[in-house]
Parts: C-alpha cells; structure tokens; sequence
C-alpha cells in the first residue's frame, strides 16, 4: 500500500515561473515531511522539510505548504531555473513512533525548466 | 566533510553470479541505510543500521540478500545469486541520529544491470 501519493509524474514549467508539486499521505503518525532533489547520476539532497506544527516553511525561493486536516502538502518553487530542472520526491516518517520512522517516499516528479 | 562514499559507481554482472556494494558514511554518523531505487521511483528502504546492529530488515529479501556494519562504520550489502529484477541502483545514506525526523544523507549510488 503506497503511503505517499506524489503528483505529477512530470511537470514542464517556464522559466521565471512557479513550479508546484503535490504530496498526499495516509499515516497519521507522520510527523516530518521532507522534499529531496535528485539530479541524474547523483543521490537524493535533502532540500527542504517542514513538521505539522506549522502551516508553512520558506527557504529561499522554495516553499513548503502543509495541511494537516487534509493529509496533504506540496512544494512551491518561486523564479523557477533551470538549474531546478531534477527530480524531486516527497517523503514522511514519524518521527518517535515505533514502526513508523522509516522514511517513505513518494514516487518522484521530473521537473523540466525551459528557456 | 566527506560525503557518503559508494563503490562501485557501476556493475555488470550475469543472472546467478553474486555482486557486493560497498558503503563508507559521513564520519560521526551512527545510522546507516541501504536503499533500492528502481528506474522512475523513489527510494525504497532495505535495511537500516544503528551502530553494529540491523533494527530495521523487515523490507530486505533474506533469501539473496545480505548486508553487514562491522565496527559500526563501513557497511556492504551482497547480492547471491542476482536476479534479472534486481537491476536498480543501490543507495546507501546515512544519518546523526537514530529517529524518523533526522536528515539523511545519500551517497551517489551503485547502478547494478543484470544480464
């Protein structure tokens, strides 16, 4: 049963645009929410990660959007380049829950920055 | 600082032979992961080390897999024999702490074919 549903699959986006990703996961006891980067050839980075105790984390022209009730939280990348052109993935874990601090990741957006 | 070191980069090898991947974590870090990464998905864990000791095998197919943390350090994972459907990219990462929230960081892989 996938725990994390990560939409889109791919996602083109011009540049100087705004470019956004959407996570969905099941697991109430998920407590941490972190986005990873993946160029090819290379290991996932972590970029940026947010906790329920706040609706929202910025970090530079990254933004992390957190709904709770919803289950659901996205990332917004502002001024998109094409240097941001790789392959993100949501992830969650629990922190201190027995049984949930494995970190599950969704299935991965290849994100495309065109001139 | 180092990062999480990974060899080979890249291996072939013919259905049935054995293959071992090699992982050196970021000093200081007490927990290690052995990921797969199938083409077009995210990482799944395999196995998860808190010092010398494997807390977390339950998603690792005991039958051909093996992996060891001698001296809480260095880590090898050993595939015997390989399977077609074991062609994927290894990943290991490692991390300070021990809980769910901790940033873990990911070497750069080892792309295994098998023919």
């Amino acid at each position: 049963q996938q725990q994390v549903k990560q939409s889109p699959q791919s996602l083109i986006v011009q540049k100087g645009g705004i470019s956004i990703i959407n996570c969905a996961y099941e697991n109430t006891a998920f407590d941490y929410f972190p986005w990873y980067q993946q160029f090819p050839g290379k290991g996932p980075a972590l970029l940026i990660a947010i906790r329920p105790d706040v609706s929202e984390k910025k970090e530079g022209r990254f933004t992390i959007s957190f709904n709770k009730s919803a289950k659901q939280f996205s990332l917004h990348i502002m001024d998109s380049q094409p240097g941001d052109s790789a392959t993100y993935f949501c992830a969650a874990a629990g922190s201190f829950n027995f049984g949930n601090e494995k970190l599950t990741f969704g299935t991965g957006t290849r994100l495309t920055i065109i001139p | 600082e180092a990062g999480v070191v990974q060899s080979p980069r890249y291996k072939i090898i013919e259905k049935k032979q054995p293959v071992a991947f090699w992982c050196n974590p970021i000093s200081g870090h007490n927990t290690l992961y052995w990921y797969l990464q199938n083409l077009g998905q995210g990482p799944e864990l395999l196995i998860r080390y808190e010092n010398e000791e494997a807390v977390d095998d339950s998603q690792l197919p005991k039958d051909r897999f093996s992996a060891e943390r001698l001296k809480g350090v260095d880590s090898t994972l050993k595939i015997q024999p390989a399977e077609l459907g074991d062609s994927a990219v290894y990943l290991c990462a490692s991390s300070w702490g021990t809980g769910g929230g901790e940033t873990q960081y990911f070497g750069p892989g080892t792309r295994l074919l098998v023919l």
